[in-house]
């Protein structure tokens, strides 16, 4: 069964805090992996799409990567404003829909 | 680009009655669109999956006849809730997946959401 977990739940971090969140995965054949940033009360952003291990994307403090297993986000000297809940999402290369299966996210939360 | 939204933003009706709600894909067209339901503190629960023209596919659980999905245009999607009742109450958010001869057709952009409440 094709599956996303996501860790840790939540994550505290003082500003300026370098860490990293974590997305595992188990899918039939992966077509892409997605990340999203949820603020409380709207829908998704889209941040990043990654296709094969070993594919790196970065958009100002943050930078994903993928492996044949795992995506991390790494989020470099963050500040207040990246406050809000990371969203992986993964693809399966057979579904004709294009549905996106979906990790609980993890809140973050940065400290000033 | 690649701007989504959602109208209305906020909703409150009464018990028995119906509610619409669009999602319209502001700067680019739609070879499908998908709803969703979030319940608080919670990810993201695909409701259907519709093809515009096409008849939407429901997710096992979602009735159709209580949530009525029509995509009757490469840029307009609406999800109408009949006979809501309170535990209907819930944030709906759609999104939109660009045409295949895009080069983000593979991705989902989100519109901001409905907040739905039923008394």
């Amino acid at each position: 069964e094709d599956q996303v977990t996501q860790s840790p739940e939540a994550l505290r971090l003082q500003e300026g805090e370098s860490s990293s969140l974590n997305c595992s995965y188990t899918v039939s054949g992966l077509r892409g992996l997605f990340w999203y940033r949820q603020d409380p009360g709207k829908g998704p952003e889209f941040l990043f799409t990654l296709y094969s291990a070993g594919e790196e994307k970065e958009k100002e403090r943050l930078k994903a990567t993928l492996t044949k297993k795992e995506s991390f986000l790494h989020i470099t000297a963050p500040k207040p404003e990246d406050s809000a809940t990371y969203l992986c999402a993964v693809q399966a290369r057979g579904d004709s829909n294009y549905q996106l299966i979906w990790g609980a996210g993890t809140k973050l939360i940065i400290k000033p | 680009g690649a701007v989504v939204s959602q109208h209305p933003s906020r909703v409150i009706c009464k018990s028995g009655t119906s509610v619409k709600i669009e999602c319209r894909s502001l700067d680019f067209q739609a070879t499908t669109m998908f709803w969703y339901r979030q319940f608080p503190k919670q990810s993201l629960m695909l409701m259907a999956t519709s093809n515009e023209g096409s008849k939407a596919t429901y997710e096992q659980g979602v009735e159709k006849d209580k949530f009525l999905i029509n995509h009757a245009s490469l840029t307009l999607s609406t999800l109408t809730v009949t006979s809501a009742h309170p535990e209907d109450s819930s944030f709906y958010i759609c999104s939109a997946r660009p045409l295949q001869t895009s080069v983000a057709y593979n991705e989902q952009f989100f519109g901001p959401g409905t907040r739905l409440t039923v008394l």
